[in-house]
């Protein structure tokens, strides 16, 4: 199985602060890898897709960068809203999957 | 819009067989262009991919769940399947399902997903 390294697993930032969670897959996973945002009692909701595209209606201050097996996400400016886990995904192998997470709370 | 909907009991006896099925509307299964996953997710932890299917081929499994778990697709109905044999405590969870990938080796994600169902195992 890849393992998926997120880092750190948990922060506590500042609303406007630059935020960025990084992800480390354990083998290459090309451009198979994707970004997750989980609210409390809410399903994944998809914000990145294959490394950078961010998704439809997601805001412009998330965005994903990397390759081969170094992954990052970044907040530009934390917002009160952005208070959740976030999650990396690769479906380049079998099984796919998940980092364990990075709780992201605002001082 | 694609949406899809978790069911199945909520309370599981030690040892017997989980039992779930997620229906999907705005999109086919029958089409063939995309997998369909299931997820689970015990109470504060992360998240676990169980399996796929696509029409097109035989499912494919976590090699760890291998041997306990069925995934399967009623394209009259619309509708996955999920059934997870010898339960225990560990199994507890909510279960989602999801579309995704995309068939054909394109790099696609998890796209759409259910609300999840929270499956209990306890007698």
């Amino acid at each position: 199985d890849i393992q998926m390294t997120q880092s750190p697993s948990s922060l506590s930032a500042s609303e406007g602060d630059r935020v960025t969670i990084t992800c480390r897959a354990s083998q290459p996973v090309s451009n198979f890898f994707h970004w997750y945002q989980q609210k409390p009692g809410k399903a994944p909701k998809l914000l990145i897709s294959t490394v950078s595209n961010l998704e439809s209606g997601v805001p412009s201050r998330f965005s994903g960068s990397g390759s081969g097996t170094d992954f990052s996400l970044t907040i530009s400016s934390l917002q009160p809203e952005d208070v959740a886990t976030y999650y990396c995904l690769q479906t380049n192998n079998i099984p796919h999957t998940f980092g364990q997470g990075t709780k992201v709370e605002i001082k | 819009q694609v949406q899809l909907q978790e069911s199945g009991p909520g309370l599981v006896e030690p040892s017997q067989t989980l039992s779930l099925t997620c229906t999907v509307s705005g999109d086919s299964i029958s089409s063939g262009r995309h997998y369909w996953s299931w997820i689970r997710q015990p109470a504060g932890k992360g998240l676990e991919w169980i399996g796929r299917i696509c029409i097109r081929e035989t499912a494919q499994y976590k090699p760890s769940l291998k041997g306990r778990v069925t995934i399967s697709a009623d394209t009259s109905k619309n509708q996955l399947s999920l059934s997870l044999t010898s339960v225990t405590a560990a199994d507890t969870a909510v279960y989602y399902c999801a579309r995704g990938p995309r068939y054909g080796g394109v790099p696609s994600p998890l796209d759409y997903w259910g609300q999840g169902t929270l499956v209990t195992v306890s007698s």
